[in-house]
């Protein structure tokens, strides 16, 4: 069974900062991974989709990698804004089995001050 | 073209009612998923639809039931509703069942 794991849980930064933001998946034979943003209350919008032939993919001031080998992915934020302020997830659809159900983080929680 | 659209946006019901909740999925896509997500924790998969039938369950009690319908839109059904139901719905729709999803804005259910 797929496990996903997001770290950090928590992050409080001020604004400008560059950040990375962490996803390790215990079942490297994946179809491919999502990242989400939510904010309060709201549903999911897909930040960037990485399938697993490729090695990362980049949009604006994010960029997110992929290491099947080792079961990392991670969200790269430059320049920090307020307005980046929300909840991060990342989405594992394993290969294994045929039901491409993705696996849900729980999360990490950002908050980026003026 | 829309997004994935969902309704009701919130709902407040009795505990031992039963509830439907809609969703149309963006044009041309055939998958469609519910999520179940209470605060603080990450989305769990509910159902999986793709060309009309069921693909996928999550861990639910039998309480819980979906379909699809001929034009791929979906209603999520909840009958006997608990205190513990109370939860944003999540609705995703995708071009086939390995594609990245599009979600929903959610139903926001509240049982009382």
């Amino acid at each position: 069974k797929q496990e996903v794991t997001q770290i950090p849980a928590a992050l409080s930064v001020p604004e400008g900062e560059n950040l990375v933001l962490n996803c390790s998946f215990t079942d490297s034979a994946i179809y491919n991974l999502q990242w989400f943003r939510q904010d309060p209350g709201k549903g999911l919008t897909s930040l960037l989709l990485i399938q697993s032939s490729q090695r990362e993919q980049t949009s604006g001031r994010l960029n997110a990698s992929l290491d099947k080998s080792s079961g990392r992915s991670t969200l790269y934020i430059a320049a920090s804004q307020p307005g980046d302020s929300a909840t991060y997830l990342c989405a594992v659809r394993s290969a294994s089995g045929g039901s491409y159900i993705p696996t849900f983080g729980r999360g990490t929680s950002l908050i980026v001050h003026p | 073209d829309a997004g994935v659209t969902q309704s009701p946006t919130h709902l407040i019901k009795t505990r031992g009612q039963q509830v439907t909740l809609r969703c149309s999925p963006i044009s041309g896509h055939k998958s469609v998923s519910w999520y179940q997500q209470v605060l603080g924790q990450g989305p769990q998969f509910i159902f999986q639809y793709y060309e009309k039938e069921e693909r996928g369950r999550g861990n639910f009690p039998d309480r819980f039931s979906a379909r699809q319908f001929p034009n791929y839109s979906s209603e999520l059904n909840v009958n006997a509703l608990l205190l513990g139901d109370s939860a944003l719905y999540l609705c995703a729709s995708s071009w086939d069942r390995a594609d990245g999803y599009t979600f929903g804005s959610g139903t926001r259910l509240t049982v009382v």
